[in-house]
């Protein structure tokens, strides 16, 4: 299977730290991406993670990949109001060229 | 701008009307995606080209039609939709079909659809 699932909901207080999950299905999946989409605009590459690491961290973003339950998870840090924002994660497979295969999204809202 | 410009940014159009959208792209990538977007539904796939050849149509309806006359210009011509295709229409472009796998995509700003 393709899916790729997100709650859709994540509610934070400025300063704290946000965890977004994901679950996907295929466990062939070669990368794995978080992608943030701001109002009215198209989707950002934040951040992508190779399948055979487990943790990739870059300034206040860490993402953890767990390849046995299928989890991936991304964790902002001190998260702020210009944090706001739906986070999408995504898949890709090497034998699926030209295919990045996304959940519903995540919208974070951060409250000062 | 991220290098990937569509236009228009916004429209309404009738069920009976023609209408078409653009995604440009100058950062020399030759491959070049159609998603659409629908509130709390994953990005649906549409199109995929590569090098101006469409690689994917996945199932999408006859009354979109995709157009890629070049590996900068993608065009989605619409014409007799329903307002369920009312939704944000977003271009994205890699480098290749391969190139996706260190960059990701760059995506648009999306055309906002709806269809009264």
């Amino acid at each position: 299977g393709e899916d790729v699932e997100q709650s859709l909901f994540l509610s934070v207080r400025e300063g704290d730290s946000s965890v977004i999950n994901c679950t996907y299905t295929d466990s062939s999946s070669t990368y794995l991406y978080w992608y943030k989409q701001e109002p009215g605009a198209g989707l950002q590459l934040l951040t992508y993670i190779f399948s055979n690491m487990d943790m990739k961290q870059d300034q206040r973003l860490t993402v953890l990949l767990n390849k046995k339950d299928k989890h991936l998870s991304l964790r902002i840090a001190d998260t702020q109001t210009g944090d706001s924002a739906i986070y999408f994660c995504a898949e890709s497979k090497d034998n699926q060229g030209g295919k990045l295969i996304f959940g519903q999204g995540t919208e974070l809202s951060v409250k000062p | 701008e991220t290098g990937v410009t569509q236009t228009p940014r916004h429209l309404v159009m009738g069920m009976t009307n023609k209408k078409s959208l653009k995604c440009e792209q100058h950062l020399g990538h030759n491959a070049m995606y159609w998603y659409k977007q629908s509130a709390k539904k994953p990005l649906e796939l549409m199109f995929v080209y590569n090098f101006k050849e469409q690689t994917e149509n996945n199932s999408v309806p006859s009354r979109f039609s995709p157009e890629c006359p070049n590996s900068s210009h993608l065009f989605l011509h619409l014409h007799t939709l329903q307002p369920e295709d009312s939704a944000l229409y977003l271009c994205a472009s890699s480098q290749d079909l391969t190139g996706q796998f260190n960059y990701g995509y760059t995506f648009g700003s999306g055309t906002r659809l709806t269809v009264v």
